[in-house]
């Protein structure tokens, strides 16, 4: 079967930096996504990895090992608007997305 | 820009009786989908349409039916609602079914007894 691990819910300090793991086994690979989800509110778009290697956005980077199905997202100088679910999917070989759980990024003063 | 509005936003529906949750895009997107998001679990795939007047089941697709008529409406309807249908249901929406990042609307909270 395919499955997406994330873990539950994490928990950070303003100000510092967290890393939120991804590991996958689907049917195919046609990239990675993460997406920010606020409570209450829908999810959105983040990053897209395909190829190995780091992808760097302003504060947020993501990293991509197709060899390991393995992926993580970095969050650098935390804001309390943070706090936020955050959700890794991956398209799988018939271009479906496959979702994890999602993590719950709690952020501390 | 609209982007993707759903309708209603909240709902509550007794056990039973249908009832069509609406979702309409301005992008011209060809591909749309339905999920339904419940605690402790990832976004699950009920149904998708990769173009309009084509439509396949996701995961969890029985119970629920959608039509695709236009590029723009992409409705989901319950026939007889059962509790286990209570959920958050988002519409999304991208480029193509192999391009692009997904669009989200709002999201529905419908509520079963």
């Amino acid at each position: 079967g395919q499955n997406i691990d994330q873990p539950t819910e994490m928990t950070a300090t303003e100000g510092a930096i967290v890393q939120i793991n991804c590991t996958y086994q689907t049917s195919g690979f046609n990239g990675l996504f993460w997406y920010q989800q606020h409570a209450g509110e829908a999810p959105t778009f983040l990053s897209y990895n395909v190829l190995d290697g780091l992808e760097e956005k302003g504060r947020f980077s993501s990293f991509l090992s197709r060899s390991k199905g393995y992926s993580y997202l970095l969050l650098k100088e935390l804001q309390m608007k943070d706090s936020a679910s955050y959700l890794c999917a991956v398209m799988d070989s018939n271009y479906q997305l496959i979702w994890g759980a999602g993590t719950k990024l709690i952020i501390k003063p | 820009t609209a982007g993707i509005t759903q309708a209603p936003t909240s709902q509550i529906l007794a056990a039973g009786r249908s009832m069509t949750l609406r979702c309409t895009q301005d992008m011209r997107h060809n591909a749309m989908y339905w999920y339904r998001q419940d605690l402790g679990l990832g976004l699950r795939l009920i149904h998708y349409s990769n173009t309009a007047g084509t439509t396949g089941k996701g995961e969890v697709p029985d119970g629920y039916s959608v039509s695709r008529a236009n590029t723009d409406d992409f409705p989901l309807t319950l026939a007889s609602a059962v509790p286990s249908q209570t959920s958050v249901y988002f519409c999304a929406s991208k480029t193509g079914a192999n391009t692009g990042e997904l669009f989200f609307g709002e999201g529905s909270r419908l509520t079963v007894l």
